[in-house]
């Protein structure tokens, strides 16, 4: 089945305790991206990639970190996560921008974070 | 910039009509729809790339008028599986991410 998962899906944490969510796509995408969802602000971008070693910051950037070493992960990494990281994680994935009529983001299921 | 979506919320019964619209201040290239309902995640509807396309499936379809920097999501005869959370996102000249709006809460009433 193709699909993107992400790991964990709910995470509760103290303030500056290195953390990292996984994600995963078994549909050999070039494209992935992480977003975070916040009540009224819909989704917003934190990093992308458009392929092996090639990541680029998205429209959140700050306090985030993310490598793209295989083609199938993108782990997301808070080095030290702070209450205002409290949020819904999303990760996508799509092939590449290139062929517009194949942009279509699959997302992961969602990763639940709350920093206390 | 966030595309602007409007209305934010939208309540109606099951069988009426809704019109979700997304403007941008800036020139798009495409616009993308996504409904995601309550816990779980965006759910892709459809694109529309600059040409002035409309597209739909069932009784879905959406419109993008380039020269406006604006799309229109059109709901006819809405099923109770309608409601959600209606997202568009712009996809503007060499920018390699989509800017999400800040979506559109729609609820089907029976």
């Amino acid at each position: 089945e193709a699909q993107v998962t992400q790991n964990p899906r709910y995470l509760i944490t103290v303030t500056g305790k290195k953390l990292t969510v996984t994600c995963s796509q078994n549909m050999n995408h070039e494209y992935m991206s992480w977003y975070r969802q916040d009540p009224g602000l819909g989704l917003r971008q934190i990093y992308y990639s458009m392929n092996v070693e090639v990541t680029d910051k998205g429209d959140v950037p700050e306090g985030y970190k993310v490598s793209r070493k295989e083609k199938r992960n993108f782990p997301l990494i808070l080095e030290s996560p702070s209450p205002n990281q409290t949020s819904l994680y999303f990760c996508a994935s799509s092939l590449s921008r290139l062929r517009d009529n194949s942009y279509e983001q699959y997302f992961g299921p969602g990763t639940r974070l709350t920093v206390t | 910039q966030q595309p602007v979506q409007s209305p934010q919320a939208v309540i109606l019964r099951e069988g009426e009509d809704a019109v979700i619209n997304c403007s941008s201040s800036k020139a798009l290239y495409s616009v993308h729809w996504y409904r995601q309902k309550h816990g779980e995640a965006p759910v892709f509807l459809m694109i529309l790339l600059k040409g002035g396309e409309q597209k739909g499936h069932d009784k879905i379809s959406a419109s993008f008028n380039e020269k406006k920097q604006q799309s229109s999501l059109y709901l006819t005869a809405s099923q109770l599986s309608y409601s959600g959370t209606y997202f568009c996102g712009t996809l503007s000249g060499s920018a390699r991410q989509l800017t999400f709006g800040s979506g559109t809460q729609l609820t089907v009433l029976p």
